[in-house]
């Protein structure tokens, strides 16, 4: 079954910790993303990735890091420097090049900070 | 001036209408409209793009863009419980690249028996 997958499902994090979102995907694409929904409100876009080892703040950015060593994997790490970090976390892939940029998601990892 | 705008709804509306779901975008030169319905606590699922100007139909659902007035919609027939979710319209903007959308608030929509 091609797809995206994300880890934990669920994550609780203590003040100061930092802590990693993993996301896969097995749909040969090569642009992968990360979204933050808050209650009530829309994506907002952290990073992006077009192509491996290459990645792009969105516009949200600050407090967050990720990698792309490997095509079917962008994880996110969220730093102590995230002040406000509850909120649920979205991966999406798709087709760089294409017009249409259809974006495709994983099911996302709600994250709390106790 | 919000770069894609939804009303936040609720919009409720009865088993069998048709459900209108509208949205506006400020970016003039954007080219690529999607749907995603979302339902609650789940991942937002693709359910129509749009290109170019006039209607395209994918079952019970149309999609609707006026890029002269900057505004796209979604239709959906014969409104069914299951059709209650939150639907989230998105614009890819060009200029920035195909890479990256940008979404609105969503509208909710409950579908009562």
């Amino acid at each position: 079954d091609g797809g995206i997958t994300q880890s934990p499902k669920y994550l609780f994090r203590k003040e100061g910790q930092n802590v990693t979102l993993s996301c896969e995907q097995n749909l040969n694409h090569d642009a992968m993303y990360w979204y933050r929904q808050d209650p009530g409100q829309g994506l907002r876009l952290i990073y992006y990735s077009q192509i491996v080892n290459d990645f792009q703040k969105g516009d949200i950015a600050e407090g967050y890091s990720v990698s792309r060593e490997k095509k079917e994997s962008f994880p996110l790490t969220v730093t102590s420097a995230q002040k406000n970090p509850t909120a649920f976390y979205l991966c999406a892939s798709s087709i760089p090049g294409s017009t249409s940029n259809e974006q495709f998601f994983g099911p996302g990892t709600r994250l709390t900070v106790l | 001036q919000k770069e894609v705008e939804q009303n936040s709804g609720p919009l409720s509306v009865p088993e069998g209408a048709i459900a209108s779901l509208n949205c506006t975008y400020s970016d003039r030169v954007s080219q690529s409209f999607f749907w995603y319905r979302q339902y609650s606590g789940k991942s937002p699922e693709l359910i129509m793009s749009i290109y170019s100007n006039g209607d395209k139909e994918d079952g019970r659902f149309t999609a609707q863009l006026n890029k002269a007035s900057q505004y796209v919609s979604l239709l959906i027939r014969d409104s069914q419980p299951s059709d209650s979710a939150t639907y989230l319209c998105a614009v890819n903007r060009v200029g920035f690249g195909n890479e990256k959308l940008t979404f609105g608030t969503g509208t909710r929509l409950t579908i009562i028996p």
